[in-house]
């Protein structure tokens, strides 16, 4: 396996536009966690999904971030409209549905809003 | 109070030295991971446990759960061991999808 998959590597927009990161989990894994890590606060959750539905997205900042999981093979992150504060690098990790199994990382989608 | 802290923040060693990083949290939890986080910014998982202790190579982690702590050793450190150490917790059931919350993370730099 290929490990989770991220896109794009690198992201630059403009204020106010919309941005969408990709990620494919690991094939079999029931969870998908959403993240965001950025100098001043570290990494966070943003939200996550069980057997592709959204169980805790108490981490999302506002209602301009919206994430979807339409299969189990992919998931969405989007942000619309994009703002300078946005800027941070964003991970995705997936994991088996029970709590005691490891979590695996996707390598990030490093977002620069201009 | 964060719910999972890590001591030191930074730590600077020289090549050989024992190392160790420690990771305290204040609820229950159904597992803690210890993550790496290198300069070019990908995360790798590196131990993953509920209890006792783990060893992979030069790197050992113990947790107690009655304490609430865990720690992450590294022997004979090198150079390349350099990097970010991340502490993280799993909350919740042994069963649900629960999710991790991390500590602030511990610079590690080993010089030769």
């Amino acid at each position: 396996d290929a490990g989770v998959i991220q896109s794009p590597r690198h992201e630059v927009t403009e204020m106010g536009q919309e941005v969408t990161l990709r990620c494919k989990p690991i094939s079999g894994h029931n969870s998908l966690f959403w993240y965001r890590q950025t100098m001043m606060r570290g990494l966070e959750l943003l939200i996550y999904f069980n057997n592709n539905v959204p169980i805790d997205d108490s981490g999302m900042p506002e209602d301009r971030f919206s994430a979807k999981m339409p299969n189990a093979s992919f998931s969405t992150l989007k942000i619309q409209p994009s703002e300078p504060r946005d800027s941070a690098v964003y991970f995705c990790a997936s994991s088996f549905t029970r709590a005691s199994t490891e979590a695996f990382f996707g390598q990030g989608t490093r977002l620069t809003v201009v | 109070k964060n719910e999972v802290e890590q001591s030191p923040q930074n730590l600077t060693a020289q090549e050989g030295e024992f190392i160790t990083i420690n990771c305290s949290y204040s609820v229950g939890i159904s597992a803690l991971h210890w993550l790496q986080q290198h300069p070019g910014g990908g995360i790798v998982s590196l131990f993953m446990l509920s209890s006792g202790k783990k060893k992979h190579g030069r790197l050992i982690a113990t947790i107690n759960i009655q304490e609430k702590h865990s720690s992450l050793h590294i022997t004979a450190s090198h150079p390349r061991d350099s990097a970010v150490y991340i502490c993280a917790v799993r909350l919740g059931e042994e069963t649900s999808g629960s999710r991790l919350t991390f500590g602030e993370g511990t610079q590690l730099t080993v010089n030769p």
